[in-house]
């Protein structure tokens, strides 16, 4: 049982180029989310999908796309990365208003 | 627009104190509180979460403290040890709704 697992761990982009994170979980979650966590500015949320097929945006999604492919994954997408998302990207997963359950992050720098 | 304000940003209490963190929302919907702990280079973790029909809920050394009508809501550690040295973020939501943070409270704990 891994829980919420994130990948990769670390990665370096230079400006314009595009990535995806990846993330699964093995908990059952029906909403799964995407936030970005810089300091002084707490825990923002990205995007997020309150069941498999759906998805909407928070409260910083420019720049941003989101893919839930299936129940258990939960991609997210640069399409042309800027200096201003670098930042530790998790996510999390939850069944309806119950505890939520963080990956590992992933921390992003853009150069 | 925050919804959900958090203070102090940074606190230091002596072994054996008592850690005080608050939060304010504005979304009266909202009716899950959960309080989470981070410590670095991971993700955070849930540490205690209250609904709104109680006005207290302790487990262990943390205690959370909810007033309904000031939309208020505080967690109290007892007894704090250097291991909870950490960064603690308030949180809430409402059925169907990602969780929303605080900005997040760095706690040093001094031995």
């Amino acid at each position: 049982n891994a829980g919420v697992t994130q990948t990769p761990k670390f990665q370096v982009l230079k400006t314009g180029q595009s990535m995806t994170l990846q993330c699964a979980q093995d908990m059952n979650h029906n909403s799964m989310y995407w936030y970005r966590q810089d300091p002084g500015m707490g825990l923002r949320l990205i995007y997020y999908s309150a069941s498999e097929g759906t998805t909407d945006k928070g409260e910083v999604p420019n720049g941003y796309n989101v893919s839930r492919l299936n129940k258990r994954e939960f991609s997210l997408r640069l399409e042309s990365a800027a200096p201003s998302q670098t930042s530790v990207y998790f996510c999390a997963g939850n069944r309806a208003d119950t505890e939520a359950f963080f990956g590992q992050g992933t921390r992003l720098t853009v150069v | 627009q925050q919804q959900v304000k958090q203070s102090p940003q940074s606190l230091i209490v002596q072994k054996g104190g008592i850690s005080i963190i608050n939060c304010a929302y504005e979304n009266t919907a909202f009716d899950y509180f959960p309080w989470y702990q981070q410590f670095p280079g991971k993700g955070p973790a849930l540490l205690i979460a209250i609904r709104p029909d109680v006005s207290e809920k302790k487990e262990g050394r943390f205690t959370i403290s909810f007033n309904k009508s000031a939309k208020q809501f505080s967690l109290h550690i007892m007894d704090s040890q250097p291991g909870d040295s950490a960064t603690y973020f308030c949180a809430a939501s409402s059925l169907g709704t990602a969780l929303i943070f605080g900005k997040g409270t760095t706690l040093s704990v001094s031995s």
